[in-house]
């Protein structure tokens, strides 16, 4: 069983801040670790997929990284615009259907 | 837009009821995926399809089935409705097999009991 712990729950920055969220875990026995970005009434968006220790990935002004020996990732994002307001998941991947273990996400609110 | 389509998009019905709920994957994709969205837990997998075929099940109750038709649609039956299934249901797709990371979301269908 994959565990995902998501942290901080809710977050309010200005526009401008650059801020960043960590996605924690116990085991590194997954597949792939996901971000997804998910505003709503919208589906989830993918971000990124890293699968190995010391990935970085890097969309813009967000970038996402993994540490699978200490158990954690975190996604950061630079200069922080009201549109970046949304949830962001992140996602461990394993199983035999490959399916995904979702945190339960942080709220991010960029206030203009 | 991803791709991935779903409907309805909204849904309401009485408790004891039985809907159907419908998902059709990107174009070329044969693996669809079923999570569930309560308001007191996170996305939670329900059941997968890999080319007509159930590959896995997660936390499905045994009021709810799937299956996946030859033109790669899937449907999820959801019978015997209780209030607590009222939840945001998220169909998602990927290529499948062994190399086979992304999962794309459709819209999702929310399901209202009453």
């Amino acid at each position: 069983i994959l565990n995902v712990e998501q942290s901080p729950q809710s977050l309010h920055v200005q526009e401008g801040d650059s801020t960043n969220f960590t996605c924690s875990f116990p085991s590194s026995n997954f597949y792939a670790l996901h971000w997804y970005r998910w505003e709503t009434a919208k589906s989830p968006e993918a971000l990124f997929v890293m699968t190995l220790n010391g990935d970085e990935k890097k969309k813009g002004r967000i970038s996402a990284t993994l540490n699978t020996k200490e158990g954690y990732s975190y996604l950061y994002i630079k200069g922080s615009q009201p549109e970046d307001s949304a949830t962001y998941l992140c996602a461990l991947q394993g199983g035999s259907a490959r399916q995904l273990t979702f945190g339960s996400g942080t709220q991010l609110t960029v206030l203009p | 837009d991803s791709g991935v389509t779903q409907t309805p998009k909204h849904l309401i019905t009485a408790t004891g009821q039985r809907v159907t709920l419908r998902c059709s994957p990107r174009s070329g994709d044969l693996s669809v995926y079923w999570y569930q969205q309560s308001l007191d837990q996170g996305l939670q997998f329900l059941i997968q399809y890999y080319n007509g075929e159930e590959r896995a099940k997660g936390n499905i109750l045994e009021r709810f089935s799937a299956q996946q038709f030859p033109d790669l649609h899937s449907e999820l039956n959801l019978s015997s409705l209780e209030l607590g299934d009222s939840a945001l249901y998220f169909c998602a797709s990927s290529v499948g097999g062994a190399l086979s990371y992304e999962q794309y979301f459709g819209p999702g269908t929310r399901l209202t009991v009453t």
